[in-house]
């Protein structure tokens, strides 16, 4: 079936390094993806987005990459800090409904 | 913060009884979704909605139903709890249907024992 998955489950991080965040989807018709981030006890929260016709997009501290040849986005973080540890979840939506489906989360540890 | 607010935050509930959670927004937003979180599952779709009384089947729909009277409450319900629903569930809207970013609530915990 249609999935969304990452490749790694825990990164650890030293502050002040940049993180790289992974997730491969296998949906073709997706093409919309969102990055969340969620904090200990709280719901996700909108991190970045981007859309299909986009290889890459910009934020604050943080960079969004899409290649849809082999169908895999990246979240990166630059200058990691502290407040940057959570579970991130990167989540598609297709064309053909209105399901936002969640792959199964990375949890990223800051190391002093 | 956008305006979402479930209800309860924190239930527990023997087997067999029935449940309903509750989804409370104030953002008119036309689309709203259930899902329930477990270790090593990420958030998975129960159910959404994109309109009042238009609702439609997520990934782990089996043992929930959903209903959607007003724009602003949609409601969970476990008809039958059993151990297997223990979990978190969230509640997110969306003005887009997944276009744009969508908004979670804070969670709730639910414990089936």
């Amino acid at each position: 079936g249609e999935s969304v998955g990452l490749h790694l489950p825990t990164l650890s991080v030293q502050e002040g390094d940049n993180s790289i965040i992974n997730c491969a989807y296998s949906n073709s018709a997706s093409d919309y993806f969102i990055w969340y981030k969620q904090e200990s006890g709280k719901g996700p929260q909108f991190i970045i987005d981007i859309r299909s016709n986009m290889d890459k997009r910009q934020g604050q501290r943080v960079t969004v990459l899409l290649n849809k040849t082999v169908k895999h986005l990246s979240l990166q973080i630059a200058a990691t800090q502290p407040g940057d540890s959570a579970v991130y979840f990167c989540a598609e939506t297709s064309n053909r409904d209105d399901k936002i489906i969640f792959g199964k989360g990375t949890r990223l540890h800051i190391l002093p | 913060d956008a305006g979402i607010t479930q209800s309860p935050r924190h239930k527990v509930t023997e087997t067999g009884t029935p449940v309903t959670l509750r989804c409370h927004q104030t953002e008119n937003h036309r689309y709203m979704y259930w899902y329930r979180q477990d270790p090593g599952h990420g958030l998975r779709l129960i159910h959404y909605s994109y309109g009042v009384k238009d609702t439609d089947k997520g990934e782990v729909s089996d043992g929930y139903s959903v209903s959607r009277s007003k724009t602003e409450d949609f409601l969970l319900t476990l008809e039958s709890a059993t151990s297997s629903q223990t979990s978190v569930y969230f509640c997110a809207i969306s003005e887009t249907g997944g276009r744009t970013e969508a908004f979670f609530g804070q969670g709730t915990r639910l414990t089936v024992v």
